[in-house]
């Protein structure tokens, strides 16, 4: 198994410009989750989904748009780049009946200018 | 608001120490989980609670959920420089298989 699939793991973006990060995960779990992290801040919440055609927002939502089409997969877009989303971002999957751990992607190193 | 509160924010041991971290909240954790990341790198499961009182052990690094779900320590015995690095402990904290709330995470160095 792949198990959470990020791409791509390093993007420069001049400020205004959109791009998406893809995530697919190969596990048939429910539960799909983008979070960023920058140094001192921990991992915050972007959105969530708890199912194919369900999201739902995090602690930071604004500048990103999610969907989830697909059990498999939870594209995340970024519609108008601004330096303050320089960041890594995680891409994180886990069951929702018998909870168990929280599958975490690689990693997306962003750089907006 | 930091809804799970980490501390301390950074710890410094000497190789050999045992050290203890801990994560608290004002809220049930209604499932606790402790991560790993090496600076620069990805995060490594440790392990998941979920019933007040619950201990469980991974090689030298043992972690614990109070009786009241609140409050989450993770005691590493013997540290080594391979321990050093960031932990983070994340919570479901509106119920079971709600979303996941990380907290600012720990930064912990080992002096050989």
């Amino acid at each position: 198994n792949a198990g959470v699939t990020q791409t791509p793991k390093f993007q420069v973006l001049k400020t205004g410009q959109s791009m998406t990060l893809q995530c697919a995960q190969d596990m048939n779990h429910e539960y799909m989750s983008w979070y960023r992290q920058d140094p001192g801040m921990g991992l915050r919440l972007i959105h969530y989904s708890v199912g194919a055609g369900i999201t739902d927002q995090g602690e930071v939502p604004n500048g990103y748009n999610v969907s989830r089409s697909t059990t498999e997969d939870f594209p995340l877009r970024l519609l108008s780049a601004a330096p303050s989303q320089t960041s890594v971002y995680f891409c994180a999957s886990r069951r929702l009946v018998n909870t168990g751990e929280l599958f975490f992607g690689e990693g997306s190193r962003l750089t907006v200018l | 608001s930091q809804e799970l509160e980490q501390s301390p924010q950074s710890l410094i041991v000497q190789e050999g120490k045992n050290l203890t971290i801990n994560c608290t909240s004002s809220k049930t954790l209604y499932g606790l989980y402790w991560y790993k990341q090496k600076y620069g790198e990805g995060l490594i499961f440790l392990m998941m609670l979920q019933k007040g009182g619950e201990e469980k052990s991974h090689e030298k690094i043992t972690a614990k959920l109070d009786e009241k779900k609140q409050q989450s320590s993770l005691h590493i015995t013997a540290s080594q420089p391979s321990h050093a690095g960031i932990y983070l402990c994340g919570a479901d904290l509106e119920g079971a298989n709600s979303k996941l709330t990380f907290g600012k995470g720990i930064t912990l160095s080992v002096r050989p």
